[in-house]
């Protein structure tokens, strides 16, 4: 059964680059699926972010404009994201997940990063 | 962007209850949708795809239906570990969105 993994700071400074890691056990981040990043606000609801297929196609949620950047290190059987330029309202658990048909049928357990100086 | 409407945003019910949340998308997306579970502190855990398809390993008392713009999600009868938040979501154009969720608890 396919697990992922969240890494990454916990703590971001205003202004400044948000970096995830999601590391892909059980299954091959190869296989003919997309990967997606999802965050959740506290208290709030579910947000996508932007998906990566192994096609290389990606789409990204455009409310971030330009600020995000997801890829996949094949080597290391992850993918990643990036969000820049941050601000507090960007504060949030994030998610990785394997797309199957389209529904998103595994998740990693999520990682709450905060934005504060 | 498709606005995803879930109603209502919380519910009471008791163990062995029928419940029924729906799902309003503000466009057709055909049968483009999944609903989700999620507990406090706990990822989401898909439940339905595509409307009406049971995700493997989920209990039959869970069913969906739905198409175009209208879906619903039906609870046969509670279960004590059923009291979370469900999650609609729309998977039939990006940017996919989600619905604000809606919170089931104890009656």
């Amino acid at each position: 059964q396919v697990q992922l993994q969240e890494s990454g700071p916990g703590l971001v400074k205003p202004s400044g680059t948000l970096s995830l890691s999601c590391a892909v056990s059980y299954g091959s981040i190869n296989s003919r699926n997309c990967w997606s990043w999802v965050r959740q606000p506290p208290g709030k609801g579910l947000e996508w972010i932007g998906e990566i297929c192994h096609s290389g196609n990606i789409n990204h949620n455009p409310s971030h404009k330009s600020r995000v950047t997801i890829s996949i290190d094949k080597s290391k059987n992850q993918l990643s994201l990036e969000l820049n330029s941050v601000t507090a309202a960007d504060t949030a658990v994030y998610y990785c997940a394997r797309v199957g048909e389209r529904e998103l049928d595994y998740w990693g357990h999520g990682t709450l990063v905060s934005v504060s100086s | 962007d498709i606005q995803m409407t879930q109603s209502p945003s919380s519910v009471s019910a008791s163990v062995g209850d029928r419940v029924t949340i729906t799902c309003r998308a503000s466009q057709d997306i055909s049968t483009w949708l999944a609903w989700y579970q999620q507990k406090p502190g706990k990822a989401p855990k898909v439940l339905i795809y595509a409307a009406s398809i049971l995700q493997s390993g989920v209990p039959s008392r869970f069913s969906g239906s739905g198409s175009g713009t209208d879906f619903t999600l039906t609870i046969s009868s509670l279960q004590p570990e059923d009291f979370a938040t469900y999650h609609c979501q729309q998977a039939n154009s990006f940017p996919y969105t989600f619905g604000q969720g809606t919170k089931l608890e104890i009656k």
